[in-house]
């Protein structure tokens, strides 16, 4: 069954530091993957998304991933975390097949410390 | 702003009340979906409209009935729901085919009393 997996339920960085958010998914056929972004209260925001082509793709805010097929990864990394950046994040697998269906994972909840 | 808009943006309703929750979209997409958020849960995929056809329902309890008159505007009608049904509705388009990203609303707060 196709899944996606987020190991991490809260993460807590400095503002400044480095950060990586891990995705795993299960699915069979090429995947379409995606980072989104949950401020309070509000809806998901696209952060970045893979298709094809180059693996390591860029999103705004200064976010990147990096698609790995050989560990079904597709992590997501800021160099320098800025205390805006605290909000939960989700990564999603599309699936596609007659028709699309976004299946997400539970979410990765960010906090910045000053 | 993605181009899907959800009202009301908060719903407190009792439990023996009728309500809906709507959603719009004109980005030109014929796929809508509708997720349920609670506390401390993965997004849950509840319905899917394609083409204003009901493909995927997630075992959703009978008391949440959706409603896609066209393309562009989802409901999903509320009746005798449970203190349990609390949460954050969310409702998304994408193309129904191929490579593409849904765009969200900003949902829907609901509190049953």
């Amino acid at each position: 069954a196709q899944s996606v997996t987020q190991p991490d339920i809260h993460i807590t960085v400095s503002e400044g530091a480095s950060l990586e958010l891990r995705c795993n998914y299960s699915y069979g056929a090429t995947p379409y993957l995606f980072w989104y972004v949950q401020s309070p209260g509000q809806g998901l925001q696209l952060l970045l998304k893979y298709f094809s082509g180059d693996t390591l793709v860029q999103g705004i805010k200064g976010f990147e991933a990096e698609f790995k097929r050989s560990q079904s990864s597709f992590n997501l990394r800021k160099p320098s975390v800025h205390w805006s950046d605290a909000a939960e994040y989700f990564c999603a697998v599309l699936i596609s097949g007659g028709y699309n269906k976004l299946i997400f994972g539970a979410g990765t909840r960010l906090a910045v410390h000053p | 702003e993605t181009g899907v808009t959800q009202t009301p943006r908060h719903l407190v309703m009792g439990m023996t009340n009728k309500k809906s929750l709507k959603c719009e979209q004109h980005l030109g997409h014929n796929a809508m979906y509708w997720y349920k958020q609670s506390a401390k849960k993965p997004l849950e995929l509840m319905f899917v409209y394609n083409f204003k056809e009901q493909t995927e329902n997630n075992s959703v309890p009978s008391r949440f009935s959706p409603e896609c008159p066209n393309s562009s505007h989802l409901f999903l009608h509320l009746h005798t729901l449970q203190p349990e049904d609390s949460a954050l509705y969310l409702c998304a388009s994408s193309r129904d085919r191929g490579n593409t990203e849904a765009f969200f609303g900003q949902g829907t707060r609901l509190t049953v009393v």
